[in-house]
């Protein structure tokens, strides 16, 4: 069976500092990958999504970006944080127009 | 307009009783239809899909669609207070692609013991 796995889980970082979340899928093969946030009290956003190895489309302009450098890893990053970055992160993958979450990342900007 | 809209709640109903959940989506031309369930702090998690219309059951729940009406709904029967959760509907838009899935924001349902 298919399981996604998220890390880490939670993290409290500085203004301006450096973020990378990771994400892998286990038990299938070049998967759809998705990167979404849910701040407080809001709705889900797709923020990146991926078909393929090196191929990231992104839905919103934003201070993240995303990159897949192996079929199963999915990455976010950000070089400086912003306050705004706060939220709730969910790595997802999808099997024919199915989606899946990964456990998620909680993330606070101090 | 929300493209995919639902009542924030809470929504609260005694143990055992049915818990109605609706959503109402904008794009006549959504073709996918899903249900997750998200527990306080945790990732939701998928509970239904409905791609036609009429009812779709699945143990306690049952989803309901009506393209006509543009709506989807949530039927949870003999609820728990596990049930206590909040409720995502979540559309497709476009040709059913992953990538065009529009999630609602929600509605609270606590089950009172």
């Amino acid at each position: 069976s298919q399981t996604i796995h998220q890390w880490p889980a939670t993290l409290v970082q500085p203004v301006g500092s450096p973020l990378s979340l990771e994400c892998t899928v286990e038990g299938t093969s070049n998967p759809n990958l998705y990167w979404y946030r849910q701040a407080a009290g809001r709705g889900l956003q797709l923020l990146f999504y991926s078909v393929g190895i090196g191929q990231i489309s992104s839905e919103v302009p934003q201070n993240l970006s995303a990159s897949r450098p192996q079929d199963r890893q999915f990455i976010l990053s950000s070089k400086k944080l912003l306050l705004s970055d706060s939220g709730f992160y969910l790595c997802a993958w999808s099997v024919l127009n199915t989606i899946y979450f990964g456990e998620g990342s909680w993330l606070t900007v101090v | 307009q929300k493209e995919v809209e639902q009542n924030s709640g809470p929504l609260s109903v005694p143990e055992g009783a049915i818990a109605s959940l609706n959503c109402t989506y904008s794009d006549r031309v959504s073709q996918s239809f899903f249900w997750y369930r998200q527990y306080s702090g945790k990732s939701p998690e998928l509970i239904m899909s409905i791609y036609s219309n009429g009812d779709k059951e699945d143990g306690r729940f049952t989803a309901q669609l009506n393209k006509a009406s543009q709506y989807v709904s949530l039927l949870i029967r003999d609820s728990q207070p596990s049930d206590s959760a909040t409720y995502l509907c979540a559309v497709t838009n476009i040709g059913g692609a992953t990538n065009k899935l529009i999630f609602g924001t929600g509605t609270l349902l606590a089950v009172q013991p």
